[in-house]
């Protein structure tokens, strides 16, 4: 079935320093692709999304690109903060089940010191 | 907009009790809300689906006699988890989606549940 693998935490990042967060997915279909920010005691927040192949989705100083060719869709930003820290969430969307089920990665937690 | 609401946010329950927690699209209709369980530092798993005016289509593994979900209205579905024990002690997150617009959740802040 379809799956989604993020690479593991916690990264431990300086403020300003450059983030990527590696994440790769399997899947049957032309799926969805979205990166979700949850921060401490609270739901997720829909960070960026990209709906087909060669998208940038982008928010916030965040990016990532639907990369069908590597099923990748890693999550960058050039400059981080420390209000960034949080757990990132990668997950797709299989559009072949009109319900919109959502498939989610493990989480990556993210710290990022002063 | 598309703002999701869940109440409460933390409750505290004595085992063997019923606990319902409610989720509800504030500025939208959402034709589909989908209930999720997270343990600490892990990911989301996904327990049932449900489509305003229908039953809910539930996860394997995932009890349904336990897990009460109604979706009687366009804004509203509630979790009733029956009989809880310690074990269901989690965080249980709601999500909702647009008719025509099923591929993006807007997520609730979540519910603390603690049974002791």
């Amino acid at each position: 079935g379809d799956s989604v693998t993020q690479m593991e935490g916690p990264v431990t990042l300086s403020e300003e320093a450059f983030l990527t967060i590696n994440c790769t997915y399997t899947a049957t279909g032309y799926p969805s692709l979205f990166w979700y920010v949850q921060y401490p005691g609270e739901g997720l927040q829909l960070l960026l999304k990209a709906t087909k192949a060669d998208d940038k989705g982008s928010n916030k100083g965040f990016e990532a690109t639907y990369r069908k060719e590597t099923t990748s869709f890693h999550l960058e930003k050039g400059s981080v903060q420390v209000s960034d820290s949080a757990v990132y969430f990668c997950a797709l969307s299989d559009r072949n089940n009109q319900g919109g089920k959502l498939i989610f990665g493990q989480g990556t937690e993210l710290s990022v010191k002063p | 907009g598309a703002v999701v609401s869940q109440h409460p946010s933390r409750v505290i329950c004595k085992s063997g009790t019923s606990v319902k927690i409610e989720c509800r699209s504030l500025d939208f209709q959402a034709t589909t809300m989908f209930w999720y369980r997270q343990f600490p530092k892990q990911s989301l798993m996904l327990m049932a689906t449900s489509n305003e005016g229908s039953k809910a289509t539930y996860e394997q593994g995932v009890e349904k006699d336990k897990f009460l979900i109604n979706h009687a209205s366009l804004t509203l579905s509630t979790l009733t988890v029956t009989s809880a024990h310690p074990e269901d002690s989690s965080f249980y997150i709601c999500s909702a989606s647009v008719s025509g617009a099923t591929d993006t959740q807007y997520f609730g802040p979540g519910t603390r549940l603690t049974v002791l």
